[in-house]
């Protein structure tokens, strides 16, 4: 598509329960990030994903989150156990090459509440 | 690590008036990276400054980067009302591929 898409736009689940994200990046892009924006806490980072490498997962917060990115395409952000803290916005991005000199470009966002 | 601070948190601004926002890091810049955020919204690509010294316009706003003060500004000409929303800027953490570190952000508020 011509841009970052992102499903569901809008998640409200209950709390313990696991929760799945999904990003389809610009057609072509090979790198894409997952990052989290919370009031207060501004945007973080949580994981990034370029080609075949392993990916960077440094930012997320706990074992309870986790991702995988199919055929170098669709990505899959997953929340296990939801809890109330996990309450944000999810914004997905890619870039063409994920070099630097390379502009990221976002999604939408899923609002994720947890009740 | 690496933060970046934007200033002003929030602005109010009557239409037609300039105003500047500044983000300042506290690492060497290896790039920085303007974006605009609508409520609701992701996060629309403005402007990426790479090089000291670098200065770049789209329409009324311009973007500089100041590199030994670690500094980038974006100035806005003559603000409508469609340039209300916030401004984040990002920076990369490394010379290589890299995710973002971002400020808190900027709330612009234009009014008639």
């Amino acid at each position: 598509g011509a841009g970052v898409s992102q499903s569901p736009s809008n998640k409200v689940t209950e709390k313990g329960k696991d929760v799945e994200l999904r990003c389809d990046p610009i057609s072509g892009h090979t790198a894409l990030y997952w990052y989290r924006q919370s009031l207060g806490q501004g945007l973080e980072f949580l994981i990034y994903f370029q080609g075949n490498s392993a990916p960077d997962k440094s930012g997320l917060p706990s074992d309870r989150f986790s991702a995988e990115r199919t055929g170098g395409s669709v990505s899959t952000l997953t929340i296990q156990r939801t809890q109330q803290e996990d309450s944000a916005v999810y914004l997905c991005a890619s870039s063409y090459t994920g070099g630097r000199n390379q502009p990221q470009h976002f999604g939408d966002g899923t609002r994720l509440s947890i009740l | 690590s690496q933060e970046l601070e934007q200033s002003p948190q929030s602005l109010i601004v009557q239409e037609g008036k300039n105003l500047t926002i500044n983000c300042t890091s506290s690492k060497t810049l290896y790039g920085l990276y303007w974006y605009k955020q609508k409520y609701g919204e992701g996060l629309i690509f403005l402007m990426m400054l790479q090089k000291g010294g670098e200065e770049k316009s789209h329409e009324k706003i311009t973007a500089k980067l100041d590199e030994k003060k670690q500094q980038s500004s974006l100035h806005i000409t003559a603000s409508q009302p469609s340039h209300a929303g916030i401004y984040l800027c990002g920076a990369a953490t490394n010379s290589g591929n890299t995710p973002l570190v971002f400020g808190k952000g900027t709330r612009l508020s234009v009014i008639a």
